[in-house]
């Protein structure tokens, strides 16, 4: 049982390159959700998909898109790469309903150049 | 919306002792407060969790309990090993809050000294 699986693990890229970070759940929830965190700090959210088929902006969705493939898979996208978007990302997912935990993935650490 | 404070920012204390980590809400209607836990280079990962209609919830040599009153909340770490220094965050979210995100806390990091 994998539970939530990110790829890549680490990513460097060039300042306006884009990327896609991927995310499938094995655990049939219905929401997933990206965030971000930023060295020594919490994590902030960037976009979340309450189910298939509809996704959410988050605190702080600038610079970024997401697709939400099917059920077990939530990606997001970096159109054109900047500095400021150096972060580890964390893919997460969680049951139906407000009152179910979230479940994390090893994370993505992606530098930009 | 809901606001999540977490105090203390960093604490340390001597193996074997205790910890306690506090965490105030402002929304009424939040009933599901997870804590997590983050090890260096980690992810974050849940490790006990309590909804609004119990006060107190144990786990080995962990605890949290609530004050749905005072809307506070605290992890409580007891006989603290080295393998327990971390980040922890708390988060809070309301029953209707579906495929929405937890409002999390700032974190406490944990150093446990030998």
């Amino acid at each position: 049982n994998a539970g939530v699986t990110q790829t890549p693990k680490f990513q460097v890229l060039k300042t306006g390159q884009s990327m896609t970070l991927q995310c499938a759940q094995d655990m049939n929830h219905n929401s997933m959700y990206w965030y971000r965190q930023d060295p020594g700090m919490g994590l902030r959210l960037i976009y979340y998909s309450a189910s298939e088929g509809t996704t959410d902006k988050g605190e702080v969705p600038n610079g970024y898109n997401v697709s939400r493939l099917n059920k077990r898979e939530f990606s997001l996208r970096l159109e054109s790469a900047a500095p400021s978007q150096t972060s580890v990302y964390f893919c997460a997912s969680s049951g139906r309903g407000g009152n179910q935990p979230q479940h994390f993935g090893d994370g993505t650490r992606l530098s930009i150049l | 919306g809901e606001n999540v404070e977490q105090h203390p920012s960093t604490l340390s204390v001597q193996e074997g002792d205790s910890a306690v980590i506090k965490c105030t809400y402002s929304d009424s209607a939040s009933n599901y407060f997870p804590w997590y836990k983050q090890e260096l280079g980690k992810r974050p990962q849940l490790i006990i969790d309590i909804r609004s209609n119990v006060g107190e919830k144990k786990d080995q040599r962990i605890a949290v309990t609530l004050n749905k009153t005072a809307k506070h909340f605290s992890l409580h770490i007891t006989e603290t090993q080295p393998e327990d220094s971390a980040v922890y965050f708390c988060a809070a979210t309301r029953p209707d809050n579906y495929g929405q995100n937890f409002v999390f806390g700032p974190g406490t990091r944990l150093s446990v000294l030998p």
